[in-house]
């Protein structure tokens, strides 16, 4: 079965301070994982995605995450926080293969506090 | 931008009474899922639907939940008799469909906060 670890609950930056957010993933196959975000009041927005390729990927808003196959991981990094990036955040891994719903396992989130 | 829609964003009910909840998936969207997030949990799977039928569902959706597409628009989440711990926020989410890359993507809709007392 698939899961999601994301280990921080809740993390505190300075406005302007890099930021990366951990994911720790299991699944037995190649997956798809995402990243989305909810600020308050909010449905869950795609930030980004890997499927495939470069393990390197470029979200919305300025993120990026890194796909590392040895290490289950897909981090989420941005270079300066901006306080409008606060809120939480949630990796999912997707399930793959033929005949697959895709359904989405999410890990726990991290919530980001921005300090001005 | 086409976006999913729940309705309503927030259901207050008593124990034991049925609520539905709405939504309406991305127009050329076959994929649509529910999922829900109780306070302080992850959010969860409960069940995928397509081409008409549940094609996956979780341990969560036992008989008290149902799912409806009952119209070309309207994808709809029936709870039948609601229990406190159903109290949680309720997500659609709707995907494109088969093939490679972005129709593989899963949107989600605001979500619907329903509160059981």
């Amino acid at each position: 079965a698939q899961s999601v670890t994301q280990p921080d609950i809740h993390i505190t930056v300075s406005e302007g301070a890099s930021l990366e957010l951990r994911c720790n993933y299991s699944y037995g196959a190649t997956p798809y994982l995402f990243w989305y975000v909810q600020s308050p009041g909010q449905g869950l927005q795609l930030l980004l995605k890997y499927f495939s390729g470069d393990t390197l990927v470029q979200g919305i808003k300025g993120f990026e995450a890194e796909f590392k196959r040895s290490q289950s991981s897909f981090n989420l990094r941005k270079p300066s926080v901006h306080w409008s990036d606060a809120a939480e955040y949630f990796c999912a891994v997707g399930a793959t293969g033929g005949g697959s719903n895709y359904k989405l396992t999410f890990g726990k989130g991290t919530l980001l506090t921005v300090n001005p | 931008e086409p976006e999913v829609t729940q309705t309503p964003s927030h259901q207050v009910t008593q124990m034991g009474q049925e609520v539905i909840l709405r939504c309406v998936p991305i127009s050329n969207h076959l994929y649509f899922y529910w999922y829900r997030q109780i306070l302080g949990q992850k959010v969860e799977f409960l069940v995928s639907f397509y081409n008409n039928e549940i094609s996956e569902k979780s341990e969560i959706f036992d008989d008290q939940f149902s799912v409806e597409r009952p119209d070309g628009s309207n994808f709809t989440l029936k709870i039948r008799s609601t229990k406190l711990e159903d109290s949680a926020m309720y997500f659609c989410a709707s995907r494109r469909g088969e093939g490679s890359g972005g129709r593989n993507i899963q949107y989600f809709g605001a979500g619907t906060r329903l509160s059981v007392l």
